[in-house]
């Protein structure tokens, strides 16, 4: 069975500080896709990045990068050079790829606070 | 632009009542889910759809159900509402593959 899991309930940085968001996924799956989606205090949930479980270089999307151990298991969302826009709860999600189908997991999101 | 549209996007029901929470999606997406997020549980799967005709249950299904009779919706419906059913819900769609889910803006339904 697949599980996320995010061990930080809540987060603060400094602006213009970086910030590790945990993740740690739990799959037997060979193949798989690992998602970060944020999700201000509106309430829409925006999708930040993908990682596939064969992708050999870390994923980035301007601020944003993923730190993915596969042996570890973990894929860490990286933010930098903080802004006070990224306050937000942010939430991992894995789905396994074997059949394209597989619905997305989520884990139960952490709340990343940016300070001025 | 294509979306993704739920409504309502607020509801009041009362206990024992039938609600039924509308999806569209004009991606013409053949994945359609649904979730629920409550405080402390991150976003649970209601029910999913690969196609139409198909629907499957997922790790909180119990009390709702859907059915999906054409490629643009998703109807959620709650059987006979219980308090334990106040949430805010999400319907999102994919296009399958490793491809990343397209979320609809979320309904908050509160059930007296």
């Amino acid at each position: 069975a697949q599980k996320i899991t995010q061990t930080q309930p809540g987060m603060f940085v400094q602006e213009k500080e970086a910030v590790t968001l945990d993740c740690t996924y739990d799959t037997s799956d060979q193949s798989y896709g690992l998602f970060w989606y944020k999700q201000p205090s509106s309430g829409e949930m925006i999708f930040l990045i993908y990682q596939g479980s064969y992708d050999e270089q870390n994923a980035t999307e301007g601020r944003y990068s993923l730190n993915f151990q596969k042996a570890r298991k973990s894929a860490n969302l990286v933010i930098s050079a903080s802004q006070l826009g990224d306050s937000a709860m942010y939430f991992c999600a894995m789905r396994e790829v074997y059949s394209g189908n597989t619905p997305l997991v989520f884990g139960k999101g952490t709340r990343l606070s940016v300070i001025a | 632009d294509a979306e993704i549209t739920q409504s309502p996007r607020h509801k009041i029901t009362e206990t024992g009542r039938q609600v039924t929470l509308a999806c569209h999606q004009t991606w013409n997406h053949n994945n359609m889910f649904w979730y629920r997020q409550d405080l402390g549980h991150g976003l649970r799967l209601i029910h999913y759809s690969y196609g139409v005709q198909d629907t499957n249950k997922g790790e909180v299904s119990d009390g709702y159900s859907v059915s999906r009779s054409n490629t643009e919706d998703l109807p959620l419906t709650l059987e006979s509402a219980a308090s334990s059913q106040t949430s805010v819900y999400f319907c999102a769609s994919s296009p399958g593959g490793s491809g990343e889910l397209f979320f609809g803006e979320g309904s908050r339904l509160t059930v007296l």
